[in-house]
């Protein structure tokens, strides 16, 4: 199937972290990716990991995967309240077409 | 980096009539756009995949008829939705893929989104 899920809403209180999780079902995908909307607005890409890697950090931003059980992760350092949107990830099978997760609400309160 | 622009942010339109959203790549030359639709509080759908020169491919349930994609040039996709109905009412976005650049060999560059209304 082409599910892609995550879980609905996470709060976190500023300056923690957050751990954002996917899970896809297509082992099939080649890069899996992490993107942020925030209210009213387009997507932006804020990283992304090739299906042969494990980990990947960008500064405040860290990504696991887990092949074997097919799970994404984002976490992010030092949670801030501008990092407060609706969180996708999205996976690719070797084409354009990207398979979007369910999304994510982060609400970051102080 | 890569900047898509959509025209127009919102839109009102009265059932039965036609409305044209425009997505732009301002900075390079897009071979390839895509058109998605988001409803609120959801995911985004793949609508279609819209080729420079060629007709557009579009996802199993989406009218073509309905749904029409122009892509006329390296820079510009248009998506026209006929006959708007109020259910046509939903958040359209557009992506497009910089062949020369990205940080992964698919990424899409997002435009801001269109709030389509129909009363």
């Amino acid at each position: 199937g082409e599910d892609v899920e995550q879980s609905l809403f996470l709060s976190v209180r500023e300056g923690d972290s957050s751990v954002i999780n996917c899970t896809y079902t297509d082992s099939s995908s080649t890069y899996l990716y992490w993107y942020k909307q925030e209210p009213g607005a387009g997507l932006q890409l804020l990283t992304y990991i090739f299906s042969n890697m494990d980990m990947k950090q960008d500064q405040r931003l860290t990504v696991l995967l887990n092949k074997k059980d097919k799970h994404l992760s984002l976490r992010i350092a030092d949670t801030q309240t501008g990092d407060s949107a609706i969180y996708f990830c999205a996976e690719s099978r070797g084409t354009d077409k990207l398979i979007f997760g369910t999304g994510t609400r982060l609400q970051v309160f102080p | 980096g890569a900047v898509v622009s959509q025209h127009p942010s919102r839109v009102i339109c009265k059932s039965g009539t036609s409305v044209k959203i425009e997505c732009r790549s301002l900075d390079f030359q897009a071979t390839t756009m895509f058109w998605y639709r988001q409803f609120p509080k959801q995911s985004l759908m793949l609508m279609a995949t819209s080729n420079e020169g060629s007709k557009a491919t579009y996802e199993q349930g989406v009218e073509k008829d309905k749904f029409l994609i122009n892509h006329a040039s390296l820079t510009l996709s248009t998506l026209t939705v006929t006959s708007a109905h109020p259910e046509d009412s939903s958040f359209y976005i557009c992506s497009a893929r910089d062949p020369l650049t990205g940080q992964g060999s698919y990424e899409q560059y997002f435009g801001p989104g269109t709030r389509l209304t129909v009363t």
